[in-house]
């Protein structure tokens, strides 16, 4: 069954710390893997997108790691801002009939303390 | 810098009644999603809209949901008789290339509160 495994649940950090993120996927064939930022009440927002053939990924202070060997992938946040507390969502898109189907994480829930 | 727009922000109904959700997607893109997320609870995917007409659809998606591009610009999807569960946020996306491929752009949501 294809599935995608974020940990931990929730990260509570001091503002300017660093943290990794943790995403395990099942999903194969594989087209891509994003992660996605959510803050509460709104829609996901992506943060980066990586195929197969990719192992990182920059978005400013946000930098994604892909292992296609292990399906592992993490997202690390450097210097983190209030602004960053929101829940991280890792996304795995994988070939279906016409398009691909996408299957999201539960996300981590990201806090930042002053 | 163009967004997915959505309205209603929150739709309150009764058990029983049909809704229509709203999108207007990116304006040059071509493809279309709907995805709800049951407060608490991750985001799942509903359809897959391409060259008007689904192109994937999950097991959520029943005979009592349809979407629909009614003209160029609004993209909706209808709950024909909503039910209790149906009650959560359900957020439109579009991309310029199929959903495996580019960065979907997601809409603010509209809250779907189901009496």
């Amino acid at each position: 069954k294809n599935q995608v495994e974020q940990s931990p649940q929730s990260l509570i950090i001091l503002e300017g710390k660093n943290c990794t993120l943790q995403c395990n996927y099942t999903v194969s064939p594989f087209s891509n893997l994003r992660w996605y930022k959510q803050d509460t009440g709104r829609g996901p927002v992506s943060l980066t997108i990586m195929t197969f053939s990719e192992n990182t990924k920059s978005n400013g202070r946000y930098t994604a790691t892909l292992d296609a060997d292990t399906k592992q992938s993490s997202l690390h946040i450097t210097a983190s801002q209030l602004s960053d507390s929101a829940s991280y969502i890792c996304v795995v898109s994988f070939p279906m009939n016409r398009d691909d189907k996408i299957i999201f994480g539960k996300g981590t829930r990201l806090h930042i303390l002053p | 810098e163009p967004e997915v727009t959505q309205t209603p922000s929150h739709q309150v109904t009764q058990m029983g009644q049909e809704v229509i959700l709203r999108c207007v997607p990116i304006s040059n893109h071509l493809y279309f999603y709907w995805y709800r997320q049951i407060l608490g609870q991750k985001v799942e995917f509903l359809v897959s809209f391409y060259n008007n007409e689904i192109s994937e659809k999950s097991e959520i998606f029943d005979d009592q949901f349809s979407v629909e591009r009614p003209d160029g610009s609004n993209f909706t999807l209808k709950i024909r008789s909503t039910k209790l569960e149906d009650s959560a946020m359900y957020f439109c996306a579009s991309s310029g290339l199929a959903g495996g491929q580019d960065t979907q752009y997601f809409g603010p949501g509209t809250r779907l509160t189901v009496l």
